[in-house]
């Protein structure tokens, strides 16, 4: 079965900082990676997706990830965070079988400090 | 730009009542999914469907029950409500072809007191 661990619940970084989110996954076949956001109170947005090709992605505001498959990682990146990037992240690896649902992971809340 | 709708924004129910949770897209799209989203926790799959007809069992369904006769809509149907059933519920869909990628709806509070 598939599963997705976000290690960090709660990251704090000061406004203009890098930032790097991480995400595990276990996935027997070639996996389809997703990064979503959700702002309070909102729904869950994508920022970016991998299924093939270019192991690193580029994404919505500013975002990367970069696919190690030999460390089964899908991080994602930005150089400078913005107060606006606030919100809750959530990576989540989908199959290409059957019901093609989404695991998520448990999500890793962003503090952006002025 | 509609993409997936979810209604009511806001619910709460007394135990023991009973409600559905609408949720319609227009992108005719084949999936449909209804996720719920505890606090400190990813979204947990309740029901799926592959079309108008098919539906099926996902992570947790128990307490919940599904139909799908179009396309576009597939209404979530709460029985009996409980207070475990206090949550964020989000229904996405999907075309299902690759990369698989999932649409969201903005979700309905439900408090179950």
């Amino acid at each position: 079965a598939q599963s997705v661990t976000q290690p960090d619940i709660h990251i704090t970084v000061s406004e203009g900082a890098s930032l790097e989110l991480r995400c595990n996954y276990s996935y027997g076949a070639t996996p389809y990676l997703f990064w979503y956001v959700q702002s309070p109170g909102q729904g869950l947005q994508l920022l970016l997706k991998y299924f093939s090709g270019d192991t690193l992605v580029q994404g919505i505001k500013g975002f990367e990830a970069e696919f190690k498959r030999s460390q089964s990682s899908f991080n994602l990146r930005k150089p400078s965070v913005h107060w606006s990037d606030a919100a809750e992240y959530f990576c989540a690896v989908g199959a290409a079988t059957g019901r093609r649902a989404l695991t998520f992971g448990s999500g890793t809340r962003l503090q952006v400090q002025p | 730009n509609a993409g997936v709708t979810q209604t009511p924004k806001f619910r709460i129910l007394k135990i023991g009542q009973s409600m559905t949770l609408q949720c319609t897209q227009d992108m005719n799209h084949n999936y449909m999914y209804w996720y719920r989203q505890d606090p400190g926790m990813g979204l947990k799959l309740i029901y799926y469907s592959v079309g108008a007809g098919i539906t099926d069992k996902g992570e947790v369904p128990n307490g919940y029950n599904v139909s799908r006769s179009t396309t576009e809509d597939f209404p979530l149907r709460l029985e009996l409500a409980a207070p475990s059933q206090t949550s964020v519920y989000f229904c996405a869909s999907s075309s299902g072809d690759p990369p698989y990628e999932q649409y969201f709806g903005p979700g309905t509070r439900l408090t179950v007191t």
